[in-house]
Order: C-alpha cells, then structure tokens, then sequence
C-alpha cells in the first residue's frame, strides 16, 4: 500500500534551516509528481511546492519562494524540503503528497503522509 | 492567485440529513476543482476531483457538481463518520490554493 513518512520537523528559532524529508513507500516513486502542503495549527491548508517525478520542474508558493527548496532522490524514494529563513509564521504541520496522476502534475493529493510539525520560536 | 471561498463556515445537521457545500472562485476554474476531508488529527483525503469525480475508495453517498466559479459538494445522507472539515482546492492556475473550509458538526 502507498506510504508517505515524513521525518525532520522540530522547534528551531527564526532565521534558521531545517531539513524535512518524506519517504515514499509502495508505488513507483520514479513515476509520480510530489508536493509539499502545510497547515498552520487550527487554520486551513496552504500548498507549498511541487517537483516532477524526474525533477525537470517545481513550483513555489510565493509565501516560501527563495526560502524553500523542494528536491528529490529517485534512488532512495525521498523527497525533501529544505527551509531557510525561517520565520514564525512558518509554524505548521507540514505534509508530503502524491500527486494523483503519474508522468506530469495533475494537481491533486491523493495520498499523504501523516504530516511533521515544525515549530518556529525564539 | 485564485480564491476559494467556502461557505457557510460551519454546518450543523444531524446523522441522516443531508449536507451541501458551496465553495466559490474569484475567476472561472473550468471544472479543476477537488474536495477533500480532513477529521482532527488526521492527513486530509480526496474526495472528489475535477468537480463530479470520485476518488478510489469514496462512498456513493459523496458527490460533487458545478464549473466555471461555483461548485457544491453533496453528502446524501450524513453517516456519524462525515462529521469533518471538508476543503476544496483548484489546480487550474498557479498556485494551487485551497478553500479556508466548512466544518460540518452534529446538531
């Protein structure tokens, strides 16, 4: 069955890095497109990134845009979400999903993991 | 960026009833437009894609309609698991943007 795990969140003081990883399990990682989404505590979802299933595209949110980097490593599954700069309104759970289409970004989740919160505080 | 607007903001009905929600975009999304559930603790899932389609899985009593700037999602009759947030979401432009959502919660 798809597993999506995500890994690397914590309390890390603003205008620091953090490194989330999300490792994918039970579908042909290689062949599917990968967002990241966020949720600040109590409020809705906010979309993050996105990068083809062969890394030749991405997209940003502005709100993260130069600040976050999404990439990926087919041979090992793993998708990841480096942030920079953090600041404290970047205080979220933060989830990988699958886009719902292989080959392309469709632009759909149609699964998830089960989110990583990061905390963003002096 | 589009705007999803979601209302009303919460729902208050009874197991049996029937649940509509209406979610509203600031310029058209032809039928690009997804619902998913989210329960408290949990990763949301998908419901419905490109307006009237449901996702693998999904209970027949779910259902969506509408295109261009307004869409419904339907729940013929509440089961005591329905009891949610549900959200809709467009892949039309970028970014991706979602709904602030409607909580549907028992009377």
């Amino acid at each position: 069955q798809v597993q999506l795990v995500e890994s690397g969140g914590g309390v890390v003081q603003p205008g620091r890095s953090l490194r989330l990883s999300c490792a994918a399990s039970g579908f042909s990682y290689s062949s599917y497109g990968m967002h990241w989404v966020r949720q600040a505590p109590g409020k809705g979802l906010e979309w993050m990134a996105v990068m083809w299933y062969d890394g030749s595209n991405k997209y940003y949110a502005d709100s993260v845009k130069g600040r976050f980097t999404i990439s990926r490593d087919n041979s090992k599954n793993t998708l990841y979400l480096q942030m920079n700069s953090l600041r404290v309104e970047d205080t979220a759970v933060y989830y990988c999903a699958r886009d719902q289409r292989n080959y392309g970004d469709y632009g759909y989740f149609d699964y998830w993991g089960q989110g990583t919160l990061v905390t963003v505080s002096s | 960026e589009i705007v999803l607007t979601q209302s009303p903001a919460t729902l208050s009905l009874s197991p049996g009833e029937r649940a509509t929600l209406s979610c509203r975009a600031s310029q058209s999304v032809s039928s690009y437009l997804a619902w998913y559930q989210q329960k408290p603790g949990q990763a949301p899932r998908l419901l419905i894609y490109d307006a009237s389609y449901m996702a693998t899985g999904i209970p027949a009593r779910f259902s969506g309609s509408g295109s261009g700037t307004d869409f419904t999602l339907t729940i013929s009759s509440l089961e005591p698991e329905d009891f949610a947030v549900y959200y809709c979401q467009q892949r039309s432009n970028w970014p991706r943007t979602f709904g602030q959502g409607t909580k549907v919660e028992i009377k």
